[in-house]
C-alpha cells in the first residue's frame, strides 16, 4: 500500500460546527504532516508529527487541533472556523530519517468550505 | 537562507511540443530537489527527485530534470507535451536532512493547447 488516504473529500461546515479530517497511511512512515493550500498557491505547512509526537506547529490558530492516535492515523479537529479557513487540506507522510531520499507522499486532500 | 524560485507562473505549450518549467534554488546545504505535479482538486504527486546521485533524473510520464549546481537550477523538461500534462507543477527543495526543512516554490501552471 503506497497511498495516503484522506476523508472526507469534501466538507462544508458552519462557523460554529465541530468536525474532523482524517488521514491514514500504511507505508510504515513515522512522519506525518498537515498542509493547508489556498487556490493557486503552494501548500503551507501546519503541523508535523514525528513518531506520533507533535514536533512542529507553524503558529497555527488553536481552532485547528491535530491528533496522532497511532503511527498510521492523523486527525485534524476543527472548531469555530472562519470563512478564510476555506482551503484544500492536504495530509502527507514520509520516512523520518531518509526523507531526503524519498520525499513525501501526499493524500488527495479534503476540500473544506466554511460558511 | 533557503529559497526556491519558479521563473514562470504560467507556461502554455501546444500538444506534441517540448515542455520546459524552470526552477532555481538557493541553499546553504547540498539540497535534495523534487518536482511535484498537482492536477485540479487533487493532491500532489511526486514526478522525480534529485538526491546527489546522477544529475540527470528521469521521472514518471516522460519527465526529466537536470541538476546544475553551477547554475543552482533544476529545470523540468518533457520532449512532447500531452493534454494530460496540464496541471500545476511545484519545485521543492529539502534544505538539509531534516524532514521539516521543506520549501515549496510558488508553482507553475502548465496549459497544453490541442
Amino acid at each position: 500500500d503506497t497511498e495516503v488516504t484522506q476523508t472526507p473529500k469534501h466538507l462544508v461546515m458552519g462557523m460554529t460546527n465541530k468536525k474532523s479530517l482524517k488521514c491514514e497511511q500504511h507505508m510504515g512512515h513515522r512522519a506525518m504532516y498537515w498542509y493547508k493550500q489556498k487556490a493557486k498557491k503552494p501548500p503551507e505547512l501546519m503541523f508535523v508529527y514525528s513518531y506520533e509526537k507533535l514536533s512542529i506547529n507553524e503558529s497555527v490558530p488553536s481552532r485547528f487541533s491535530p491528533e496522532c492516535p497511532n503511527s498510521s492515523l492523523l486527525n485534524l479537529h476543527l472548531h469555530a472556523l472562519q470563512p478564510e479557513d476555506s482551503a484544500l487540506y492536504l495530509c502527507a507522510s514520509s520516512q523520518v530519517v531518509t526523507v531526503s531520499n524519498y520525499g513525501y507522499t501526499f493524500g488527495s486532500g479534503t476540500r473544506l468550505t466554511v460558511v | 537562507a533557503q529559497s526556491v524560485t519558479q521563473l514562470d507562473s504560467h507556461v502554455s505549450v501546444s500538444e506534441g511540443t517540448p515542455v520546459l518549467l524552470r526552477c532555481n534554488y538557493s541553499s546553504s546545504y547540498s539540497p535534495s530537489l523534487f518536482w511535484y505535479v498537482q492536477h485540479p482538486n487533487k493532491g500532489l504527486q511526486l514526478l522525480l527527485k534529485y538526491t546527489s546521485a546522477a544529475t540527470l533524473v528521469k521521472g514518471i510520464n516522460g519527465f526529466e530534470a537536470e541538476f546544475k549546481k553551477s547554475e543552482t537550477s533544476f529545470h523540468l523538461t518533457k520532449p512532447s507535451a500531452h493534454m494530460s500534462d496540464a496541471a500545476e507543477y511545484f519545485c521543492v527543495v529539502l534544505a538539509g536532512t531534516s524532514y521539516d526543512k521543506v520549501i515549496f516554490g510558488p508553482g507553475t501552471s502548465l496549459s497544453v493547447i490541442p
